[in-house]
């Protein structure tokens, strides 16, 4: 069965710190892993997308990792900022006619001042 | 920021009523999805189009039906409400190939008594 695992499940860091989410997974056949970020009473908008051969991606203070070997992937936020509390949501496309997402149960960030 | 769109946004209903969650998009997306998400929890897909006359069922049994009759919407039905209904309902649409990144709409939170 197709799982996404987040950890934390939930985060409290101070503004102007970093963190670093993680996220397994055990997706087969593997496509593509996307991280978004869903603010409270929102729809997810995707912050970054990468495939079996990238192993980093940024965007702007968000930064992507994906290990296709370990199936581990981890987004690092650098200099938080209180506009980044939001769940952020580790999704998984198989490789599958229908390239049908596997969602992970996210990882709630809350940063205080 | 997507162009999709969801109304209504909030909706308390009683118990036996038939309600209809209006999901549209300008971006001429031919993939449309529905999600039930329920607070603090991961989105499961319970209905997904892969154009107009096409309507599959998603991994999360659901009681709701939907119709694609025009490409920009994408529309969902629940006959009879219950309070086991209660839950956020997130439409998504993606276009055809590529990274097919599907952009989410803001949601509808539905309350039934």
């Amino acid at each position: 069965k197709n799982q996404v695992e987040q950890s934390p499940q939930s985060l409290i860091i101070l503004e102007g710190k970093n963190c670093t989410l993680q996220c397994n997974y055990t997706v087969s056949p593997f496509s593509n892993l996307r991280w978004y970020k869903q603010d409270t009473g929102r729809g997810p908008v995707s912050l970054t997308i990468m495939t079996f051969s990238e192993n980093t991606k940024s965007n702007g203070r968000y930064t992507a990792t994906l290990d296709a070997d370990t199936k581990q992937s981890s987004l690092h936020i650098t200099a938080s900022q209180l506009s980044d509390s939001a769940s952020y949501i580790c999704v998984v496309s198989a490789g599958n006619a229908g390239n049908m997402l596997t969602f992970g149960g996210g990882t709630r960030l809350m940063v205080k001042p | 920021e997507a162009d999709i769109y969801q109304t209504p946004r909030y909706l308390v209903i009683g118990t036996g009523k038939k309600i209809t969650l209006e999901c549209s998009q300008t971006m001429g997306h031919d993939k449309m999805y529905w999600y039930q998400q329920d607070p603090g929890m991961e989105l499961h897909l319970i209905h997904y189009s892969y154009g107009v006359n096409s309507t599959e069922k998603g991994d999360l049994s659901s009681e709701s039906t939907v119709s694609r009759i025009r490409t920009e919407h994408f529309p969902l039905t629940l006959e009879s409400a219950r309070p086991s209904h209660t839950s956020q309902y997130l439409c998504a649409s993606s276009n055809r190939g590529g990274e097919e990144t599907q952009y989410f709409g803001p949601g509808t939170r539905l309350l039934v008594l």
